[in-house]
C-alpha cells in the first residue's frame, strides 16, 4: 500500500473515446502531480496542483484535461487521444515542494493503450 | 536546457556491489533523489541528498558532489529482488523535479 491509489490499472481506448483516470491520496499531502512515463524516457511532468490550484502545465495537449476537486483527489480526463499517447500515467503526491519538503509518493500507475 | 544522465542498463552478480552514476545539469539545485521502480509498479523513494557526501541506508548508499554535478547510488550485497530500474531526479530552483531516464539493473545468480 503506497498511500496513493490509481484507477484503473489498465485502460484500452479508441481514439474517439472519452475516459478518465482517477487518483486518490491518503497521506495528507497538499501537492499532487500527473506524470507520463514512456519506455526508456524520463518521467514527463504533465500537471501540478498545489493546494488544489494548478501551478504547472508543461505544454500538455488539450486532449488531456486535469481536475482537482480537493487536495485528496486528482483526475485526468482523456478525449480524442492519439496512439503516441499510449504510456504509463503516474500520479504522485507530496508536501508543498516550495518549502523544500518531502519526497513524492507514487501510485501504481495506469497503463494506457490507445488503439 | 536541463539534463540528467544515467546509464541505460547495468548487469551485476548476486552478492556483489554495483554503483549507478548520475550526472546532472540543472537551473539551480534543491536536492537529488533516487527512486527504485520494479516493472509494472510505482517508483518508490530510496534516498535524498542535498549536501555533499555519503548517505547510508542499510545496503544502499547515495553520494553527492554538487560542484561536479554528480551522484551515485551504491548497492551492496546484491539480491535478486534488487533487479529494477533506478531513477535519479534533481529538484531545480523552482522546486520542480527533473528526471533521468532510469537505469535498468539486471542481477544474475
Amino acid at each position: 500500500e503506497t498511500g496513493v491509489t490509481q484507477t484503473p490499472r489498465h485502460l484500452v481506448m479508441g481514439m474517439t473515446n472519452k475516459k478518465s483516470l482517477k487518483c486518490e491520496q491518503h497521506l495528507g499531502h497538499n501537492a499532487m502531480y500527473w506524470y507520463k512515463q514512456s519506455a526508456k524516457k524520463p518521467l514527463e511532468l504533465m500537471f501540478v496542483y498545489n493546494f488544489k490550484e494548478q501551478t504547472e502545465n508543461n505544454s500538455v495537449p488539450s486532449r488531456f484535461s486535469p481536475e482537482c476537486p480537493n487536495s485528496s483527489h486528482l483526475f485526468l480526463h482523456l478525449h480524442t487521444l492519439q496512439p503516441e499517447d499510449s504510456a504509463l500515467y503516474l500520479c504522485a503526491s507530496s508536501q508543498d515542494p516550495g518549502t523544500g519538503g518531502t519526497e513524492a509518493f507514487f501510485g501504481q500507475g495506469t497503463r494506457l493503450t490507445v488503439v | 536546457g536541463q539534463n540528467i544522465d544515467q546509464p541505460t542498463e547495468m548487469t551485476a552478480t548476486e552478492g556483489a556491489i554495483v554503483q549507478i552514476n548520475c550526472t546532472y545539469q540543472t537551473s539551480g539545485f534543491n536536492g537529488l533523489f533516487w527512486y527504485q521502480q520494479h516493472a509494472g509498479e510505482a517508483p518508490t523513494f530510496l534516498s535524498y541528498n542535498v549536501l555533499d557526501g555519503l548517505e547510508e541506508k542499510g545496503r544502499f548508499s547515495s553520494f553527492l558532489s554538487r560542484s561536479k554535478g554528480y551522484s551515485y547510488l551504491l548497492l551492496k550485497e546484491l539480491q535478486m529482488k534488487d533487479s529494477a530500474s533506478y531513477l535519479c531526479a534533481v529538484r531545480d530552483s523552482n522546486y520542480q523535479l527533473i528526471w533521468g531516464a532510469g537505469t535498468k539493473l539486471i542481477i544474475k545468480p
